[in-house]
């Protein structure tokens, strides 16, 4: 079945460095979405990706979709410690909608 | 406007029990989702409801039911538990019965442990 990865599991940054997560799709994919889960919380949309190759801008953060749609990143740039929470991907294929485990991010003051 | 809001917020079973968890969708939202979150992963997919009619599963026994009201709002049933079972249920809604182009709207969830 189709699977979603990402890459690293946990990150910790110092506030103001650079943070970069990967996605990866054993699977072509529709699209793909991005969602942030606060410690505590529940998931929340960030945004969504459709085109190859496309590339869209959230004030600090940078997501990118894959130019064969199996993969995608989300680079914040310049942490700060508002940004502590899981980064979620979630791919769809069809009707078929898989996260990926997250990658976990700690920024230190 | 009401996000979406499920109940209750905890709930403790003992194994062999069953289970009712209830979800309201933001308003004008038709399509329910339902999801288990055990601690450390991802959300995994269980079921979509839309016209009140179940429209995709995930890979989930049929010990996981579910049911949509004419109102939209839903519930997620689950008999015989497992110790297994314990995890964070979350619920989503979106617009026009599709999950794959449009933004889910996650409610606070229901934490269930079994005992």
């Amino acid at each position: 079945g189709q699977q979603v990865m990402q890459i690293p599991q946990y990150q910790h940054v110092q506030e103001g460095e650079d943070f970069t997560t990967y996605c990866n799709s054993s699977t072509t994919l529709s699209n793909i979405q991005w969602y942030k889960q606060r410690p505590g919380g529940h998931p929340v949309f960030l945004i969504q990706l459709v085109k190859s190759g496309e590339v869209k801008k959230q004030k600090r953060l940078t997501f990118q979709f894959g130019e064969a749609k199996k993969n995608s990143s989300l680079h914040i740039t310049a942490t700060q410690t508002t940004d502590v929470g899981t980064y979620f991907c979630a791919g769809s294929r069809g009707q078929n909608f898989v996260f990926g485990p997250g990658t976990r991010l700690s920024v230190l003051p | 406007d009401a996000g979406v809001t499920q109940s209750p917020t905890h709930l403790i079973k003992t194994r062999g029990q069953q289970v009712t968890l209830r979800c309201s969708p933001k308003s004008g939202h038709d399509t329910v989702s339902w999801y288990q979150q055990a601690l450390g992963q991802g959300p995994q997919f269980i079921f979509q409801y839309y016209e009140e009619e179940e429209r995709q599963r995930g890979n989930f026994p049929d010990r996981f039911s579910g049911h949509q009201f004419p109102n939209y709002s839903s519930e997620l049933n689950v008999n015989a538990l497992l110790l297994g079972d314990s995890a964070l249920y979350l619920c989503a809604s979106s617009l026009e019965g599709g999950t794959a182009y449009n933004e889910q709207f996650f409610g606070p969830g229901t934490r269930l442990t079994v005992l």
